[in-house]
């Protein structure tokens, strides 16, 4: 594997289910992030992770909850969601401290809740 | 707050119709501004980095330049395969989030 990987690709869950969607990155990279992706609206970042520690969470509903175990992994934690958080979710990472700031993305869960 | 516009909302060529997009931003202090492309159903993919005004990038038929109040992505003689939504995102000296405008989807028709 290479890059940046997501599972699954594709997620239908009812609004009482609990599910999870799962990130690793096989950059060395020492930052991760979720961000989220709605039809015309910008990306927007969710959480940010800086050496498994969260730095950043930016008004996330609780019903997303985060999981980082070590700087390879991240996870996303799904739970009575709604119909609103269908969308395309996005991990990325980044190598912290080098001076370069660029982000490299994976592929995405598309989420549908019904 | 940071923000980023980015124009046109959508811009279709004909092959070989070469064009500009514009990225608009207002950020306190510049660490970066980033170029991606998104193909439908995929995650972005890194196109460039700029970290100051008057510096350019280039990759295949593709240009990006800088000044301090907005970014170009200029495509010379593009191609159906550059089809495609092309994000801005800048980046603050404070931290690594990156602010992103809502993109410009590009059609080039053969």
């Amino acid at each position: 594997e290479t890059g940046v990987t997501q599972t699954p690709r594709h997620l239908v869950m009812g609004m009482t289910n609990k599910k999870s969607l799962k990130c690793e990155q096989h950059l060395g990279h020492n930052a991760m992030y979720w961000y989220k992706q709605s039809a015309k609206k910008p990306l927007e970042l969710m959480f940010v992770y800086n050496f498994k520690e969260q730095t950043e969470n930016n008004s996330v509903p609780s019903r997303f909850s985060p999981e980082c175990p070590n700087s390879s992994h991240l996870f996303l934690h799904l739970h009575t969601l709604q119909p609103e958080d269908s969308a395309l979710y996005l991990c990325a990472s980044s190598q912290e401290g080098s001076g370069r700031g660029e982000q490299y993305f994976g592929p995405g869960t598309r989420l549908t809740v019904t | 707050e940071d923000q980023v516009t980015q124009s046109p909302e959508a811009l279709r060529l004909q092959e070989g119709e070469s064009s500009s997009l514009n990225c608009s931003y207002t950020v306190s202090g510049l660490r970066g501004l980033f170029w991606y492309r998104q193909d439908p159903g995929k995650g972005p993919e890194f196109l460039f980095t700029l970290y100051s005004a008057g510096e350019e990038k280039e990759k295949e038929r593709l240009k990006a330049t800088l000044t301090k109040k907005e970014s170009f992505l200029h495509i010379t003689a593009p191609k159906p395969e550059d089809s495609a939504t092309y994000l801005c995102a800048v980046q603050e000296t404070s931290g690594s989030r990156l602010t992103f405008g809502e993109g410009t989807q590009l059609t080039v028709n053969p």
